[in-house]
Parts: C-alpha cells; sequence; structure tokens
C-alpha cells in the first residue's frame, strides 16, 4: 500500500486567493483526520470524517475552512480567501481501528 | 484540544546513550500512544499503551503508563543518530477515534 497520499507537498500562494488540499487515505480505513501543525499551537485537529461523514468538525477555524470527503477514496480541506495566518503544515490521516492513525507526508501551505 | 504534556520540550543526548520522555495528561484514558516525526514528515505510530497495562516494550522503545499519576514515559535504548526526531504523545479518552495530542519533545542525537 503506498500510504496517505497527499497533494500538493508544498503550496505558496498570495492572500485571499483559494487553497485547496487534497488527501487519498490509505483503502479501507474509515477514518479520515485533517490536522494543522504549527510551531504555535502545534498539532491541531481541525475534522474528521467516518465512512465519508464528517463528525466532528469543531476544530475547523472558521468559515473560510471547509473540507469534504466525496467519497472513500478522496478529500479535500478547502481555505478561502486564504490568509498568511493560515501558514501552517497540513496534515491528513486515515484509520480502520481506534489505536493507530497513519498519516500522510503533509503540505506545507506558505501564504504570502 | 491538547492534553497531553511532554517534557522535557527538548532533549540534545550522545549516541548510544538512553532517551527519556515524559507525558502528563489531565483525564481518563482508554490508552496513550506515542509517534515520532522526522523533521519534514508525518507523524509514524511507534506503541500503544492501555489503561490496564503498566509497561510495554517494542524493540529498543519501552513505554510506561502511570494512571495513577496520569502520566507515562518513553524510554528509547542505545540511542542512534536516526532516533533524531520530535516524539508526541497522544491518548484516545473517548469512545471515538479523536486522539488527543501533546506539544511534543525534540529529541536530537548528536554522533
Amino acid at each position: 500500500d503506498a500510504g496517505v497520499i497527499q497533494s500538493p507537498r508544498h503550496e505558496v500562494t498570495e492572500m485571499g486567493q483559494e487553497v485547496t488540499l487534497r488527501c487519498k487515505p490509505i483503502s479501507g480505513h474509515d477514518y479520515l483526520f485533517w490536522y494543522r501543525q504549527t510551531m504555535m499551537r502545534g498539532l491541531e485537529l481541525l475534522i474528521y470524517f467516518n465512512n465519508n461523514v464528517p463528525i466532528d468538525d469543531s476544530g475547523m477555524p472558521e468559515d473560510r475552512f471547509s473540507a469534504k470527503m466525496p467519497n472513500a477514496s478522496f478529500s479535500t480541506l478547502k481555505i478561502q480567501p486564504s490568509e498568511p495566518r493560515d501558514s501552517a503544515v497540513y496534515f491528513c490521516a486515515s484509520s480502520f481501528d481506534p489505536d493507530t492513525q497513519y498519516f500522510g507526508p503533509g503540505t506545507r501551505l506558505t501564504v504570502l | 484540544s491538547q492534553q497531553g504534556e511532554e517534557d522535557p520540550q527538548a532533549l540534545s543526548i550522545q549516541e548510544g546513550e538512553n532517551a527519556t520522555m515524559n507525558c502528563s495528561y489531565k483525564t481518563s484514558i482508554n490508552n496513550l500512544q506515542w509517534y515520532r516525526q522526522n523533521s519534514g514528515r508525518g507523524l509514524v505510530h511507534l506503541i500503544l499503551i492501555r489503561s490496564n497495562e503498566r509497561e510495554k516494550h517494542s524493540g529498543r522503545l519501552r513505554v510506561t503508563l502511570d494512571t495513577s499519576k496520569k502520566s507515562s514515559s518513553l524510554l528509547i535504548t542505545a540511542s542512534r543518530a536516526a532516533d533524531t526526531a520530535s516524539y508526541f504523545c497522544a491518548t484516545d479518552a473517548g469512545s471515538n477515534y479523536q486522539l488527543i495530542w501533546g506539544a511534543g519533545t525534540k529529541l536530537i542525537i548528536k554522533p
């Protein structure tokens, strides 16, 4: 298995632009998590899905952030409009049991 | 929300020495996990210890759990340069799959 796949690996954009981050979970995993990691705030859970349904989005910072999971093999995290404070590394992780989460390599987002 | 707190925040030791990192948490847990993050990479699961276990081993890793003190320690024996990474503890306190993460310990192994 290729593991969790995220794209792009790096994204540089200007303030106000729309940013879309993509994730392909490990096949057979029915939980998918989106995290944000910064030096100041550490690792923060933004939202997670079970069987493509959002379960808890209380970590989503504000309405500028949205996430979708149209099918079991694909999820997106969108930021519109982006702001410099959104600069961070965004991780996607998937899981099939409560014991272990498998992380993707992350997307490093820089908003100028 | 962040529940686990690791200490120290940073640790620098010589290759071959043992490294010990600690994690404290606030609420009752079902299990506690340790993850490693190499620079620029995603987190990798290392080991899980359940609330009814006190100690667990995996290769050069030894994890202890003291539920009365709400704390855990991760010991890496005979450290290697490749162990240089950040180490995070995470607790699974509820019935869902959500983990609560600590801030991490940055470990540097000097050759």
